[in-house]
């Protein structure tokens, strides 16, 4: 099947700091990305969704300038937690829309320590 | 508002024991259902899916039925197998699966041998 991968998996950084996350399409091309994020023990949060070449849709309650998507190409999306915080430790989880198979494919999750 | 709710874990199973996992949903309009399991160290990984009232979906062993009437879409697998053990998430969406999804909570299921 479709992969998506993410990168990197594990990131811990200092308050204050900014975090990028990719997340990256390896075999096919996903006119959209969606970007979700996970607490421990709770369903994974639809935080916004990126479609290549215009701005992403973020959800409701979801800060824009706090985390910031850009989806420069059919393979690669980024997310960018800005001015990061304990509270913005999380799982992120990145999903790529294969339009063909009506279906997102997910990647494996980047795990956001802030310390 | 759209939700899903599905049974709590952690479930632990000994190998060839059947297996039930609980979803029930709430939604605005006809949603598609779906179960993803996602294996340890893994991303998630669509299992099933059913679009309609009353269709099956079925994957690998696994079946679930979209229940209307009881807004409901258990996962079922008459025997498990070491190789089962993961989490497992149930899935709504109003647009078809390529679109916006809500998500449950997540079972995680081990198979003991």
């Amino acid at each position: 099947g479709a992969v998506v991968s993410q990168h990197p998996s594990r990131v811990i950084c200092k308050s204050g700091t900014s975090v990028k996350i990719e997340c990256r399409s390896l075999d096919f091309q996903a006119t959209t990305m969606f970007w979700y994020r996970q607490f421990p023990k709770q369903s994974l949060m639809l935080m916004a969704t990126s479609n290549e070449g215009s701005k992403a849709t973020y959800e409701q309650g979801v800060e824009k300038d706090k985390f910031l998507i850009n989806h420069a190409s059919l393979t690669l999306s980024t997310l960018t937690v800005t001015s990061a915080h304990p509270e913005d430790s999380s799982f992120y989880i990145c999903s790529a829309r294969f339009f063909m198979l009506d279906e997102q494919f997910f990647g494996p999750g980047t795990r956001l320590t802030v310390l | 508002g759209n939700s899903v709710t599905q049974m709590e874990g952690p479930v632990t199973l000994s190998e060839e024991a059947f297996l039930t996992i609980n979803c029930t949903y709430t939604a605005t309009g006809y949603p598609s259902l779906f179960w993803y399991v996602q294996y340890p160290g893994e991303g998630l990984q669509l299992l099933l899916k059913a679009t309609k009232a009353d269709d099956k979906g079925s994957n690998k062993g696994f079946e679930a039925t979209y229940r209307k009437e009881t807004t409901s879409f258990h996962l079922e697998k008459g025997s498990v197998q070491v190789s089962d053990s993961a989490v497992y998430f149930c899935a709504l969406s109003l647009r078809g699966g390529s679109e916006k999804l809500v998500f449950g909570k997540g079972t995680k299921l081990t198979v003991n041998p």
